[in-house]
C-alpha cells in the first residue's frame, strides 16, 4: 500500500528495556521526521533526516537514537526506556520545500 | 527561532456557525504557514498551507485562513460547522527550513 506506514500501532514494554518503532514510506519523499505527542506540548521534534545516511536532533532527542540507511525506512530506537517517554510517536515524510507533512498513524508507547 | 501560539485549547460552536480558530506565529523571517487537522487515534492531515503569493488561501473540507503580516496571524476559518469537522487542529510554521514547529492544538467541540 502506498503511504507511511508505522508499527507497531500499540506497545508496552518494561522500564529499562530497548524497543524501536519501525516507519516506513513508499514515495521516496527525501525528509522524514519523528514527532512525540503528549498532552499540553503539541507535537515535539525528536529527530529528523534530510535524506538516506544523514540525520539531525530536533527539539527533544535525548533517549533516543535513529537510524537511516534506505530512504524508505526511519526507525526510532529508545535506548532504555523510561516513565517519561510514554507517549504517542508519530513519523513523517515530506519532499524538499514547503510542501508540508504527511503523517503516519502513530505509535501509543506506555513504559511501565 | 519559530514559534506558533494557538488561542484556546478548547473551542466550542453550534453546528452551522461560524469557525474561528485562532493562530499567531513569531518568525525572523517571512514564514511558510499550516493547518493541520488530527482526527481521533489518526496522524496529523494538512488542511492547509501559505508559502507565498495571494494571503488568503483555502484547504479542503470548506476551511480557509488568512495570512496576516502585521498581525503575526493565521486564523483558520470556516463559515459553517459540520459535525464532522469535530477533531484537534494545530498550526504550525517553518522559516524556510524543512523543520516545522507545531502549535499545542486547538480541540473544536461541535455541538448538534
Amino acid at each position: 500500500d502506498a503511504g507511511i506506514t508505522q508499527s507497531p500501532r500499540y506497545k508496552i514494554t518494561e522500564t529499562g528495556r530497548q524497543v524501536t518503532l519501525m516507519c516506513h514510506q513508499t514515495w521516496s519523499h527525501s525528509y522524514m521526521f519523528w514527532y512525540r505527542q503528549d498532552l499540553g506540548h503539541g507535537l515535539r521534534l525528536i529527530y529528523y533526516s534530510a535524506a538516506a545516511d544523514i540525520t539531525d536532533k530536533g527539539e527533544v532527542p535525548d533517549g533516543y537514537v535513529v537510524s537511516r540507511s534506505k530512504t524508505e525506512n526511519f526507525p526510532l530506537t529508545l535506548e532504555s526506556a523510561t516513565r517519561s517517554q510514554t507517549s504517542v510517536y508519530f513519523c513523517a515524510s515530506s519532499e524538499s520545500g514547503p510542501v508540508g507533512y504527511t503523517f503516519g498513524s502513530g505509535t501509543r508507547l506506555t513504559v511501565v | 527561532a519559530q514559534s506558533v501560539t494557538q488561542l484556546g485549547s478548547h473551542v466550542s460552536v453550534s453546528e452551522g456557525a461560524l469557525v474561528l480558530l485562532r493562530c499567531n506565529y513569531s518568525s525572523s523571517v517571512p514564514p511558510y504557514l499550516f493547518w493541520y487537522v488530527q482526527y481521533p487515534n489518526q496522524g496529523l492531515q494538512l488542511l492547509l498551507k501559505y508559502t507565498t503569493g495571494a494571503t488568503l488561501v483555502k484547504g479542503i473540507n470548506g476551511f480557509e485562513a488568512e495570512f496576516k503580516k502585521s498581525e503575526t496571524s493565521f486564523h483558520l476559518t470556516k463559515p459553517s460547522a459540520h459535525m464532522s469537522d469535530a477533531a484537534e487542529y494545530f498550526c504550525a510554521s517553518s522559516g524556510g527550513y524543512q523543520k516545522v514547529t507545531f502549535g499545542t492544538g486547538t480541540k473544536l467541540q461541535v455541538i448538534p
